[in-house]
């Protein structure tokens, strides 16, 4: 089946410093990739949608320079976290639409910025 | 936009059956699905059911559409200790945004 692989699982870093998250898919091509956060015990909300070869589109609310999307080709999309400070401690998954069960997500990045 | 709604906590007794219970606004969502998510961990997907279906049964679960209410619910039977997680109902048309439910806290007690 699809299987779409993010990494890092976690990560830690110090405020002020930068974190890329990659999504690969690895058996299927992903056109589209959404970008969720997950704060504790809260639910997924969606960031922002990349497409591949164009600029992603963000939520509301989100902002586009601190969380920069890159969609380079059809089996990888990442996720910058720049300057990151306490506040975007977070799960990060993203997911991608397939033709089997309509989505595929990634095992998530949970992020600690201390 | 869509919007979805499920109720927040759920106790059961281990060997009962559990139901969760969803609603959803958006009558055009063609894909529904649940996912279950244990402390610290990612999402798994339980099972999900298309909007041209009323019922799908997966061993120890049942999921019930009801399009006229858009409710939708999951049962899940013989419920045991390992069951005990966050189960989150969510919707969309396919290759949109999926919307996620907040999510139901499901309790086991043994």
């Amino acid at each position: 089946g699809a299987v779409v692989s993010q990494h890092p699982s976690w990560v830690i870093c110090k405020s002020g410093t930068s974190v890329k998250i990659e999504c690969r898919s690895l058996d299927f091509q992903a056109t589209t990739m959404f970008w969720y956060r997950q704060f504790p015990k809260q639910s997924l909300m969606l960031m922002a949608t990349s497409n591949e070869g164009s600029k992603a589109t963000y939520e509301q609310g989100v902002e586009k320079d601190k969380f920069l999307i890159n969609h380079a080709s059809l089996t990888l999309s990442t996720l910058t976290v720049t300057s990151a400070h306490p506040e975007d401690s977070s799960f990060y998954i993203c997911s991608a639409p397939d033709s089997v069960t309509g989505y595929t997500f990634g095992s998530g990045t949970r992020l600690t910025v201390v | 936009g869509e919007d979805v709604e499920q109720s927040l906590f759920l106790s059961v007794r281990e060997g009962d059956s559990s139901v969760i219970n969803c609603t959803y606004t958006d009558s055009s969502s063609t894909y529904l699905y649940w996912y279950k998510q244990e402390p610290g961990a990612g999402l798994q997907l339980l099972t999900y059911i298309f909007s041209n279906m009323d019922m799908k049964q997966d061993q120890r679960l049942t999921v019930l559409l009801n399009k006229k209410d858009k409710h939708l619910s999951l049962r899940i039977a013989d419920t045991q200790t390992g069951d005990s997680a966050i189960y989150f109902c969510a919707g969309a048309q396919y290759g949109n945004k999926l919307v996620f439910g907040a999510g139901t806290i499901l309790r086991v007690k043994s």
